[in-house]
This record gives C-alpha cells, sequence and structure tokens, in this order.
C-alpha cells in the first residue's frame, strides 16, 4: 500500500500570498491530521478532520484553513503568509483517529520569504 | 502548547550502549506514543502503550509508564548507528487531539 504522500515538498512564497497543501491519505485511513513544525521543535497540531468534518482545531489563527474531501485526500490554506510560517507542514493519516496511531508523509517545507 | 516534554533534549552514546529518554506530560491521557523522525523527514511510530498498562515491548524498544507521575520512558537496547534521529512522546488528552513533545535528539557515536 502505498504511505501518505504530500505535495508539493518544497514550496516558497512571499509574505502575504496564499498557499494551499495537499495530503492523500493511506487507503482505508478515514482521518487526517495537519501538523506544523519548525526547526528543532516538536509538530503542533493544526486539524484534525474525521469523515469529512472537523473533529480539532488547534491554537492556530483563522489563516489556517482545511478541508476533507470525499475521498478522505485533504488539504490545508494558509491565507495571508508570514514570515513565521515558514516550517514544515506534516500530513498524517489514521484508521479512525481516536488515538489510533498516526502515519506521516514526509511533509512539505514552507519557505516564505 | 506542547502536552509533553521528554528530556534530555539531546543525548550522545556509543553504539552498542543503551539509550533512555523520559517523557512527562500535564494531563489524564488516553494513550502515550512515541515516534521516531530522521532528519527533515516525516515521522514514523514506533509504540503505543495505553493508559492502563505500565510496560510494553516491541523489539529493542521497551517502553513504560507512570501515570501517577505522568511521566513513561523509552529504552533503546544494543544501540546502533540508525538510530539516530529524534525521538518524540505524543499523548492523546481526553479530546482526541494527539499532541507532541519537543522531541529528545539521539545521536549514536561510531
Amino acid at each position: 500500500d502505498a504511505g501518505v504522500t504530500q505535495s508539493p515538498t518544497h514550496l516558497i512564497k512571499t509574505r502575504g500570498q496564499q498557499v494551499t497543501l495537499r495530503c492523500s491519505p493511506i487507503s482505508g485511513h478515514k482521518s487526517v491530521s495537519w501538523y506544523q513544525q519548525v526547526l528543532g521543535q516538536g509538530p503542533q497540531f493544526i486539524f484534525q478532520y474525521y469523515e469529512k468534518e472537523e473533529r480539532g482545531r488547534g491554537n492556530f489563527p483563522d489563516r489556517f484553513s482545511a478541508r476533507q474531501f470525499p475521498n478522505y485526500s485533504s488539504e490545508l490554506n494558509v491565507n495571508a503568509l508570514l514570515l513565521g510560517d515558514s516550517a514544515l507542514y506534516l500530513c498524517a493519516s489514521s484508521l479512525t483517529g481516536e488515538g489510533s496511531p498516526l502515519h506521516f508523509g514526509n511533509g512539505t517545507r514552507l519557505t516564505v520569504t | 502548547s506542547q502536552q509533553g516534554e521528554e528530556d534530555p533534549q539531546a543525548l550522545s552514546i556509543q553504539e552498542g550502549e543503551n539509550a533512555t529518554m523520559n517523557c512527562s506530560y500535564k494531563t489524564s491521557i488516553n494513550n502515550l506514543q512515541w515516534y521516531r523522525q530522521n532528519s527533515g523527514r516525516g515521522l514514523v511510530h514506533l509504540i503505543l502503550i495505553r493508559s492502563n498498562e505500565r510496560e510494553k515491548h516491541s523489539g529493542r524498544l521497551r517502553v513504560t509508564l507512570d501515570t501517577s507521575k505522568k511521566s513513561s520512558s523509552l529504552l533503546i537496547t544494543a544501540s546502533r548507528a540508525a538510530d539516530t534521529a529524534s525521538y518524540f512522546c505524543a499523548t492523546d488528552p481526553r479530546d482526541d487531539k494527539i499532541i507532541f513533545g519537543k522531541g529528545t535528539r539521539l545521536h549514536i557515536l561510531p
């Protein structure tokens, strides 16, 4: 089975622009979570979706939004980019989302200049 | 905010030695998980221990959980160069978000 895939792998954007990151979960996994990881820190929880419904939201501004599609893939959108949004954005899928192990993609490295 | 906090922040040991890292957390949990991350890549799930379990083994990994102290430890025995990575504990507070600590950077010396 294919693992979690994320696209693009790298992205450079300018302050004020908008970005969309994409994630395809492992086949059969219905939950997708998004994390932001700044260099040297642990992943910070942004969103969790299960069966196309938002199940959890972390402490991020409204500039961050996400959605999950009927095929369980997901998009993370960030508007009005700031320099501080530069990070590795990780997507993880799991069977149920209820504390079951997360399977991570290799992330999208976003650089905001 | 991070629920868990790993200790030490960094650890260097000789190949073949055992590596122990600890995790403390703040609130009640359903389970605790450990993950490994090689530089710049996604995290890999290593082991999950439920709140009603005290110890769990998987290959060269041994995890303990003390819910009264809100702490866990990960022991890697007979370390190898390939074990060089960052290790994170992740907790599942009762609101179902999985929250990661800041990690321990483990370096295995040849």
